[in-house]
């Protein structure tokens, strides 16, 4: 089964240390997504891609932050001089480019603690 | 922002059991989906109702929309334990492609 995944599963840092996360989407889709959880939160949106174009940014993506996808497949999203307000489950969707139908799989998350 | 609101907050209920929760949003909707969530886990999709239907079936789940209450319900009938999970409903608008997810309804299923 080729799900969304994505590494690292679980990630521990002090704050203002850069943090790296990697999305590998369902490899035909050419959308995909960020979403960012808290506790007891649903998701929320922070940015999206189709193909390597990032088409949207939430406001909830202040300049610490920066996704890419270069080549329309992986994409990475960075957190740079991490606080602890960033601590939360970092969510990553894929959807086929399909009409009006938007279903989105998502991967497993990963959980950020920053200390 | 969160656009949809799930209710009740918590709900506990006994194996063999129906389930019932409630979603209601804001704006204008071009579908509805439900997704689960186990704990500390990614969402698994379930259902997704499109704006001009009014009622789906997928196994033991029942989606309801009324586009002019703004509201949706999820139905699971025969609770099993493996449904212990929290539920999120999510919208999408016209000409936009990201989800906006209510705060969930969580789902104890005791044996």
């Amino acid at each position: 089964d080729t799900g969304v995944s994505q590494n690292p599963r679980h990630k521990i840092t002090k704050r203002g240390q850069n943090v790296t996360f990697r999305c590998d989407p369902i490899s035909e889709h050419n959308r995909l997504y960020w979403y960012r959880q808290t506790l007891g939160q649903g998701p929320e949106f922070l940015t999206y891609f189709q193909n390597e174009a990032q088409l949207e940014k939430s406001r909830l993506l202040s300049d610490r932050f920066s996704a890419e996808r270069p080549k329309g497949s992986f994409s990475t999203l960075e957190i740079q001089r991490t606080e602890q307000g960033d601590s939360a489950m970092y969510l990553c969707a894929s959807s086929p480019d399909r009409g009006v139908l938007h279903e989105q799989f998502f991967g497993p998350g990963t959980r950020l603690t920053v200390l | 922002s969160q656009q949809g609101e799930e209710d009740p907050q918590a709900l506990s209920i006994q194996e063999g059991e129906n389930a019932t929760m409630n979603c209601s949003y804001k704006t204008s909707i071009n579908n509805l989906q439900w997704y689960r969530q186990n704990s500390g886990r990614g969402l698994v999709h379930l259902i997704l109702i499109r704006s001009n239907e009014r009622e789906k079936h997928s196994g033991r789940l029942r989606v309801t929309l009324d586009t002019s209450k703004k509201s949706s319900s999820l139905l699971i009938t025969a609770s099993r334990a493996a449904d212990t999970a929290s539920y999120f409903c999510a919208t999408d608008v016209p000409g936009d492609y990201k989800l906006s997810f209510g705060a969930g309804t969580t789902v104890t299923v005791r044996a």
